[in-house]
């Protein structure tokens, strides 16, 4: 059963330190991985899919990287601000399973200012 | 920019009660998903549909659920006989032919009392 899973669930840094935001994920037949943004009260908003055929991924101060052989997907957030104060979520596809997205628990992220 | 919209944004049903809650997809996406929420855990897999069919469904989505594509733009999630545990933020999702990446609407927030 596939199994995706964020630790830590909450996280707290002061303003202008990066941010590492964790994803395991059990499944090595992944196809590709999603990672999210979500207010409180709010949907998803998609900020980086990268692909099981990558390494990297990148878009202005976010990095995502994956690594299928320890099941694990990494996002930085370069010089944090409070605006980045979100909840982050990752998910993973599995091609064979349908194209469904499997979530993991989320990290809960605040920037002090 | 296109994006996904959901109507109502909340909707407060009594148990037993019909609701149908309503997506529209973004315009030339071909694949529709339902997830939900339920507050303070993950987000899960409902239903995926291609092509006026299900692709696949989850063990949530038993005989009360059903999904309805009525016309070219609009896409359903009904609910006959709402139960309290039904309560929870659903979000339509939809994607396109050329990527896998899955954009999420805003949510629509199901009370059931």
């Amino acid at each position: 059963k596939q199994e995706v899973t964020q630790i830590p669930a909450a996280l707290s840094v002061p303003e202008g330190e990066n941010l590492v935001l964790n994803c395991s994920f059990t499944d090595s037949a992944i196809y590709n991985l999603q990672w999210f943004r979500q207010d409180p009260g709010k949907g998803l908003t998609s900020l980086l899919l990268i692909q099981s055929s990558q390494r990297e991924q990148t878009s202005g101060r976010l990095n995502a990287s994956l690594d299928k052989s320890s099941g694990r997907s990494t996002l930085y957030i370069a010089a944090s601000q409070p605006g980045d104060s979100a909840t982050y979520l990752c998910a993973e596809l599995i091609k064979a399973a349908g194209n469904k997205l499997t979530f993991g628990g989320g990290t809960r992220v605040l920037v002090k200012p | 920019e296109p994006e996904v919209t959901q109507t109502p944004s909340h909707q407060v049903t009594q148990m037993g009660q019909e609701v149908i809650l309503r997506c529209v997809p973004i315009s030339n996406h071909l694949y529709f998903y339902w997830y939900r929420q339920i507050l303070g855990q993950k987000v899960e897999f409902l239903v995926s549909f291609y092509n006026n069919e299900i692709s696949e469904k989850s063990e949530i989505f038993d005989d009360q659920f059903s999904v309805e594509r009525p016309d070219g733009s609009n896409f359903t999630l009904k609910i006959r006989s709402t139960k309290l545990e039904d309560s929870a933020m659903y979000f339509c999702a939809s994607k396109g032919t050329s990527s896998y990446e899955q954009y999420f609407g805003p949510g629509t927030r199901l009370t059931v009392t």
